[in-house]
């Protein structure tokens, strides 16, 4: 199994809702990432978890909560949002986060296509 | 500040050949990644370049010199299917992935 498994494939949210993004990999992989991309743009790295630990936060605001419940699993929780964070939001995994040889590519999920209203 | 530099557009006709050019100054390096990704799905990964020289896979194949903070993707025997944005993206001394904005490649017939 090489893939990566985002759900749902689209979501529409009103601004008051609450609602989380998922993400599943079952490859053994140690890192888990969150991006957001906007159209025409590239990805936008948001967190990183490193075995199950938050490692990177790129500032991103609070309304956006991840969280890695074990190492095959990794969410994104969203409250409030803003339309202005519509986006495709891309999970990817890939062996480590660090290593002497950093040859391991990243694989992505499908994306979820997030709108919200 | 850290910088990846591609073009915006490029169009090539169907059975030609392309080479989509990348330069890069970043704090670091420790590769460059080569990304496909289609209208509205998520990139698919093409190459790793970490060692000066071409690395050939199929029709496609990616060149990297250090020395000069440049790579380019040469796509061979166009097909239609190859319509899609090229990303490239340099992992910095920190491991982090630094992404240019894309080359939007569209092929005619």
């Amino acid at each position: 199994d090489t893939e990566v498994t985002q759900t749902p494939k689209h979501l529409v949210m009103g601004m008051t809702n609450k609602k989380s993004l998922k993400c599943e990999q079952h490859m053994g992989h140690r890192a888990m990432y969150w991006y957001k991309q906007k159209a025409k743009k590239p990805p936008e790295l948001m967190f990183v978890y490193s075995y199950e630990k938050l490692s990177i936060n790129e500032s991103v605001p609070s309304r956006f909560s991840p969280e890695c419940p074990n190492s095959s699993l990794l969410n994104l929780h969203l409250h409030a949002l803003q339309p202005e964070d519509s986006a495709l939001y891309l999970c990817a995994s890939s062996q480590e986060i660090q290593g002497p040889i950093p040859t391991e590519k990243l694989f992505f999920g499908s994306g979820t296509q997030l709108s919200v209203l | 500040g850290q910088n990846i530099d591609q073009p915006t557009e490029m169009t090539a006709t169907e059975g030609a050949i392309v080479q989509i050019n990348c330069t890069y100054q970043t704090s670091g390096f420790n590769g460059l990644f080569w990304y496909q990704q289609h209208a509205g799905e998520a990139p698919t990964f093409l190459s790793y370049n970490v060692l000066d020289g071409l690395e050939e896979k199929g029709r496609f194949s990616s060149f990297l010199s250090r020395s000069k903070g440049y790579s380019y993707l040469l796509l061979k025997e166009l097909q239609m299917k190859d319509s899609a944005s090229y990303l490239c993206a340099v992992m910095d001394s920190n491991y982090q992935l630094i992404w240019g904005a894309g080359t939007k490649l569209i092929i005619k017939p």
